[in-house]
């Protein structure tokens, strides 16, 4: 079954407390990116990759890593979080340009 | 400054009626469009696209509308099912970019 995994599901941390959720997709996509979520702004893109080794930023960046060592794994990272990237987090995947982006079922993250 | 807007944050509608959701674009150059679904606690699923060399897309009950010189298209759900209770993304793209730009999305409820 085509799919793209996120974990985890649900994570509560506190402020500065490194974290990374994953991400990985079993469709051989080169096109991968991350996406959040908040109340009246619909989805942001955060982070994307055209292929391995190949990021850039997104419309939000500030506070966040990727890394794409491999075509299947997309992680984000989040070196020191903050209260304000308490958010729902989505990753997608998508074969080529003009295609549908398939979408993780998202983490929601919490930082107190 | 968006790009993608739907100015609607939500819609209700009575079972077996149509819906129109409305989504509006400033971008000239995008020439691919999406609508994505979402319900509570899981990723965005596809749900139909149109071309910018089309202006209407067929899919079952739903039908996508373009209007390039209004930069306006619309999703057309015929008859509504309380099942598509959820909240509808619009987004877009251009030819040489992966990148989805998303709307803030409608949330739509069918009435029983």
């Amino acid at each position: 079954e085509a799919q793209v995994t996120q974990n985890p599901r649900y994570l509560i941390t506190v402020t500065g407390k490194k974290l990374t959720v994953t991400c990985s997709q079993n469709m051989n996509h080169e096109y991968m990116s991350w996406y959040r979520q908040d109340p009246g702004l619909g989805l942001r893109q955060i982070y994307y990759s055209m292929n391995v080794e190949v990021t850039d930023k997104g419309d939000v960046p500030e506070g966040y890593k990727v890394s794409r060592k491999e075509k299947r794994n997309f992680p984000l990272i989040l070196e020191s979080p903050s209260p304000n990237q308490t958010s729902l987090y989505f990753c997608a995947s998508s074969g080529t340009e003009n295609t549908e982006a398939f979408f993780g079922q998202g983490t929601r993250l919490t930082v107190v | 400054d968006q790009q993608v807007k739907q100015n609607s944050p939500s819609l209700s509608v009575q079972e077996g009626r149509i819906s129109i959701l409305n989504c509006d674009y400033t971008n000239s150059m995008f020439d691919y469009f999406l609508w994505y679904k979402k319900y509570p606690a899981e990723g965005p699923t596809f749900l139909i696209s149109i071309s910018s060399i089309k202006d209407k897309n067929e899919d079952g009950r739903f039908t996508v509308f373009l209007n390039k010189s209004a930069k306006h298209l619309s999703l057309h759900i015929v008859p509504s099912q309380p099942g598509d209770s959820a909240v509808y993304f619009c987004a877009a793209s251009s030819t040489g970019s992966e990148k989805l730009v998303f709307g803030k999305g409608t949330k739509l409820t069918v009435n029983p």
